[in-house]
């Protein structure tokens, strides 16, 4: 009973690098997110997604991308990481947009 | 952008008190208040997901309470216990096509 399943747990990056983070679910949910985890805020949307082959903008956007090919998989892209991308990512699975979220265990990103 | 606000921010309270906390969110195009219970090094998880006014729900030692027409939501832990430390999180969703809005957390201690 998977649910869902972030990659990696830990990542350092240098000033300029790009990397995916892998997210999947084994639930058969229409609704995927990501999220980050900033010292002192919320948990804040970067990406979502309502169904396979259609993505739409969260609330911090900005230096990310994402595609979602298939229904299990959500993976987030950095296209060329900076200092202010250090932070925990957090992607999650709904049933449905706005739904309970079930979330991955999160990845620890630091970019030096 | 919607504001979810949660009070306190953090709670230090020994085994076997109650305690209460807030959850502030706007009462208009009300659709849903999610609470999660983060522990430390784990993902969110899901406690309760209310959607009418006057809803109270119940797991436990743990209750809400949810008022949508002045927009508030009350998580109640009754007898705390040394593993209810975590960080509560409420969520708001605005509308049937909204995302979560997460609330910044209130930060729970509970010493033996």
């Amino acid at each position: 009973n998977a649910g869902v399943t972030q990659t990696p747990k830990f990542q350092v990056l240098k000033t300029g690098q790009s990397m995916t983070l892998q997210c999947a679910q084994d639930m058969n949910h229409e609704y995927m997110s990501w999220y980050r985890q900033d010292p002192g805020m919320g948990l804040r949307l970067i990406h979502y997604s309502v169904g396979a082959g259609i993505t739409d903008q969260g609330e911090v956007p900005n230096g990310y991308n994402v595609s979602r090919s298939t229904t299990e998989d959500f993976p987030l892209r950095l296209l060329s990481a900076a200092p202010s991308q250090t932070s925990v990512y957090f992607c999650a699975s709904s049933p449905r947009q706005g739904s309970e979220a079930f979330f991955g265990q999160g990845t620890r990103l630091t970019v030096v | 952008i919607l504001n979810v606000e949660q009070s306190p921010q953090s709670l230090h309270v020994q085994e076997g008190d109650s305690t209460n906390f807030t959850c502030s969110f706007p009462s208009s195009n009300f659709y849903a208040l999610h609470w999660y219970r983060w522990e430390t090094a784990k993902s969110p998880e899901a406690l309760f997901v209310m959607t009418l006014n006057g809803d109270e729900k119940k797991k436990g030692r743990i209750s809400a309470t949810l008022n949508t027409k002045e927009g508030y939501s009350y998580l109640y832990i009754k007898g705390s216990q040394p593993e209810d430390s975590a960080t509560y999180l409420c969520a708001f969703r605005e509308g049937s096509q909204g995302n979560l809005i997460f609330g910044k957390g209130t930060k729970l201690s509970v010493k033996p």
